[in-house]
């Protein structure tokens, strides 16, 4: 059974923290993703890589990095956590030329920050 | 259907109905068009995709309707079930971008009354 995992379910934040949030995938795949999931605005993309050590800038990258040291490990950094960034945080994976564009997702990592 | 702002859409039907979510799409280039399902607490899962190259695909119970002259798609349920009760989000997918980037709509939650 394919798995994307996130490794906090809920955390809680104090604006000015760090914050790591890590996703590990076991199905080999090229492509990971960030999203964000806010109610009423959908999945926005943050950054996506498509192989080790590459990053793209999705929609709105601004407050965010990333890190792509390892094909199965895709982590989201936040240098310095404001309160707007509280949300549902949503990683996923895809392969190449799967003749579709299915993500894979994880569970979700709901963030707050006080 | 789409949602502006925070108010996520709501369609309630009653149990064995048929049900019927829309969606409208940006880009007249998308030639690869998904539908995922998330249920509370969980990441979205793929149900159903469809390419520009038709205008209707049926899956188990779902079916998928593109009408590209505006830039239309549902999503019909046939038999509606609680288990369907979840939130569903439209995804659009141009093909000549790397790594399968999607674009998702806001998302709209159906509810099913037993």
């Amino acid at each position: 059974d394919v798995k994307v995992t996130q490794s906090s379910r809920y955390l809680v934040k104090r604006t000015g923290e760090k914050v790591f949030l890590e996703c590990v995938q076991d199905m080999d795949h090229e492509n990971m993703f960030w999203y964000r999931q806010d109610p009423g605005l959908g999945l926005r993309l943050i950054y996506f890589s498509y192989d080790v050590k590459m990053k793209e800038k999705g929609d709105i990258p601004e407050g965010y990095s990333v890190s792509r040291e390892k094909k199965e490990r895709f982590s989201l950094i936040l240098e310095s956590a404001s309160t707007n960034q509280t949300s549902m945080y949503l990683c996923a994976s895809s392969g190449p030329g799967q003749g579709t564009g299915e993500l894979f997702f994880g569970e979700g990592s709901r963030l707050t920050v006080l | 259907g789409e949602s502006v702002g925070l108010h996520l859409p709501t369609l309630s039907v009653q149990e064995g109905d048929n049900s019927i979510i829309n969606c409208a799409y940006s880009n007249s280039a998308s030639d690869y068009f998904i539908w995922y399902k998330q249920e509370s607490g969980k990441g979205p899962q793929f149900i159903i995709d469809i390419r520009s190259n038709m205008d209707k695909r049926q899956g188990q119970r779902v079916t998928v309707l593109l009408n590209k002259t505006v830039k239309h798609l549902s999503l019909q349920i046939a038999a509606t079930q609680p288990g369907d009760s979840a939130v569903y989000f439209c995804a659009e997918n141009m093909n000549n971008n790397a790594g399968n980037m999607l674009t998702f709509g806001g998302g709209t939650r159906l509810m099913v009354k037993p």
